[in-house]
């Protein structure tokens, strides 16, 4: 068990590209999360899968955002035509049912 | 809606100095609630958790207790140390349709001098 894995830890981009970030669960995980955390503030429920399936979305996910988990194992986030506010860490975290939830360290997006 | 309010920071104390940070919640329901842990550069950490009324949560000194009269979680550790310095952060659990979805505070920067 290595726990929750994200990579890159940092991404710096300019305003208007696409980044995608991944994030590996422990592995017997059923259940991954992806939230935003911004300066000063707790994190953000941005979406969840239950093995493959895309179960929730919160409003934060603009139509510029996708989450993929395509067999159920390691997930992406993609953020298409970055602005400036989205510039953000970027938390995975895993569970299995009645376990707890495990954040990997994440992804600081900076967008210039 | 769901919420979590918890004392805003930073909090500075010296070494062994008693520690309360404030956390009240605002839910549908009886949540879970816990504290998180986040060392610098590092992702959060469970600290501790309660997930009935009159539950204690405890970790690490670190404890915790579900007061649903009052609607409070507030943490409390006896004698801090330097190492302790993180940023804390309450959240409660909302379970629907399967979905383990975490609401937190802000968070709560605690700086521990020696």
């Amino acid at each position: 068990d290595t726990g929750v894995s994200q990579n890159p830890r940092h991404k710096i981009t300019k305003r208007g590209q696409n980044v995608t970030f991944r994030c590996d669960p422990i592995s017997e995980h059923n259940r991954l999360y992806w939230y935003r955390q911004t300066l000063g503030q707790g994190p953000e429920f941005l979406t969840y899968f239950q093995n493959e399936a895309q179960l929730e979305k919160s409003r934060l996910l603009s139509d510029r955002f996708s989450a993929e988990r395509p067999k159920g194992s390691f997930s992406t986030l993609e953020i298409q035509r970055t602005e400036q506010g989205d510039s953000a860490m970027y938390l995975c975290a895993s569970s299995l049912s009645g376990t707890g939830t495990y954040f990997g360290a994440g992804t600081r997006l900076s967008v210039l | 809606g769901n919420s979590v309010t918890q004392m805003e920071g930073p909090v500075t104390l010296s070494e062994e100095a008693f520690l309360t940070i404030n956390c009240t919640y605002t839910a549908t329901g009886y949540p879970s609630l816990f504290w998180y842990v986040q060392y610098p550069g590092e992702g959060l950490q469970l600290l501790l958790k309660a997930t009935k009324a009159d539950d204690k949560g405890s970790n690490k000194g670190f404890e915790a207790t579900y007061r649903k009269e009052t609607t409070s979680f507030h943490l409390e550790k006896g004698s801090v140390q330097v190492s302790d310095s993180a940023v804390y952060f309450c959240a409660l659990i909302l379970t629907q349709g399967g979905s383990e979805k975490l609401v937190f505070g802000k968070g709560t920067k605690l700086t521990v001098n020696p």
